[in-house]
């Protein structure tokens, strides 16, 4: 199974300050298609998880664009330009490339 | 609207049975693939199963794997999640989720295995 180890996996952030959170997979998720499904999901505390980012860089319909995906093979970043109170939370890298799909540990984004 | 609701956790002694249901509603349901994950108390996001669109394909995660059957009927628009040989680490929140890549979320439903 592909594994997705994100980093840190906590994250205290200044009100306004970026943020930025390491996602490194132990394999290539570059599809045969020449996509790369590796996408960013956000849960809030006590709400069910919500996708953010697609395909590393493209933002869900809604998506405050402060959220920003970058990376390519096996590196990928997700950057908040400057964190809001609604942001607090855990976000999961996940990797739509292979079976079975899978999931970073998380890592929890709280305010200082 | 895009909608999935789960239903169908509860209590249930180890050994025990459920089944999960997730309606949706707001797409067509047999053009997709459709998945079930699982977060225990406190814990991060656990792939538990597939099943294709046209319902052919199904796959699960190993600590699943002979106890847990995912179906689907679309002319219900339902997904469906049968969980046997309940064991206490299969607590938890469970989704279903849309699509290859998880576009849409449910709200979950609680699983609790406990004697």
């Amino acid at each position: 199974d592909v594994v997705l180890t994100q980093s840190p996996l906590s994250l205290p952030v200044t009100l306004g300050q970026p943020a930025s959170i390491s996602c490194r997979s132990s394999q290539s998720l570059v599809f045969s298609d020449g996509n790369i499904y590796l996408n960013w999901i956000q849960q809030r505390p006590g709400q069910s998880p919500r996708r953010l980012i697609y395909r590393v860089s493209d933002r869900d319909s809604g998506v405050p664009d402060r959220f920003s995906g970058s990376g390519s093979g096996t590196d990928f970043t997700l950057k908040i330009s400057r964190v809001e109170a609604e942001d607090v939370g855990v976000y999961y890298c996940f990797q739509g490339t292979h079976w079975p799909r899978t999931f970073g540990q998380g890592t929890k984004v709280e305010i200082k | 609207e895009v909608q999935l609701v789960e239903s169908g956790g509860g209590l249930v002694q180890p050994g025990g049975s459920l089944r999960l249901s997730c309606v949706v509603s707001g797409f067509t349901f047999s053009r997709y693939y459709m998945h079930w994950i699982r977060q225990a108390p406190g814990k991060g996001l656990e792939y538990v199963s597939v099943i294709s669109n046209d319902g052919n394909i199904a796959s699960y995660a190993n600590s699943v794997m002979g106890r847990f059957t995912i179906s689907r009927d679309d002319s219900k628009n339902t997904l469906y999640l049968h969980m046997d040989s309940l064991r206490t680490e299969d607590m938890g929140v469970y989704y279903c989720a849309r699509d290859g890549q998880l576009d849409y979320w449910g709200q979950g439903t609680l699983v609790t295995v406990s004697s």
